[in-house]
């Protein structure tokens, strides 16, 4: 099974609300994390990442902290704007240069 | 500014019909990968390539083949293409140089079969 899941969308907020957008992993050992972002007919490009335990990414204003004792790497915005809305997707690392994603999550920030 | 193309935004095809997906990058990246992206299911990989006419399968290949004859181009082919294979299919590519774990995007094509 998919070793990375993701809170399941579509998430609807009004601007300047704070989001986040949890996700959990299941792997051996402390895996490189990422979170990347895919805009209205775009492609993915990577938003942040973090590649060990406790570190924090953050891009944009965006956060997300690697905890390894819940295994999570929730994406956090203090104060969203119309230009946030996109599919967001966890990715944590698998061997040595794949990723696996999660299953998306569609964020829609209203004005 | 780094950069990674698909052949067609989108595509038609029918069942039965040959399916070329091209991809080409101009960053000198080894690795390339394909993926199809699904509502609900997020990104799965089909291939990828370490380096020249080298490849391996990802999670999901069948009905799937590539080809990596020169460097900066990665093709992906269905054989015969089937109603199950309509699905968004994003090309990416990386390199040790720049985070092997980092890998850069093109804009995807959407193929329909009908």
């Amino acid at each position: 099974g998919n070793s990375v899941t993701q809170m399941e969308g579509p998430v609807t907020l009004s601007e300047e609300a704070f989001l986040t957008i949890n996700c959990t992993y299941t792997a051996t050992g402390y895996p490189s994390l990422f979170w990347y972002v895919q805009y209205p007919g775009e492609g993915l490009q990577l938003l942040l990442k973090a590649t060990k335990a406790d570190d924090k990414g953050s891009n944009k204003g965006f956060e997300a902290t690697y905890r390894k004792e819940t295994t999570s790497f929730h994406l956090e915005k203090g104060s969203v704007q119309v230009s946030d809305s996109a599919v967001y997707f966890c990715a944590r690392r698998q061997g040595a240069q794949k990723l696996v994603f999660g299953q998306g999550t569609r964020l829609t920030i209203n004005p | 500014d780094v950069k990674v193309t698909q052949s067609s935004r989108y595509l038609v095809k029918r069942t039965g019909e040959k399916v070329f997906l091209e991809c080409v990058q101009d960053m000198d990246h080894e690795n390339m990968f394909w993926y199809r992206q699904d509502p609900g299911l997020g990104l799965r990989l089909i291939y990828f390539s370490y380096d020249v006419k080298m490849k391996e399968k990802g999670d999901i290949p069948e009905g799937y083949s590539v080809s990596r004859e020169k460097k900066e181009r990665f093709s992906l082919i269905l054989e015969s293409a089937s109603t199950n294979q309509t699905s968004m299919y994003l090309c990416a590519s990386s390199s040790p140089d720049r985070g092997l774990e980092t890998q850069y995007f093109g804009p995807g094509t959407r193929l329909l079969v009908l």
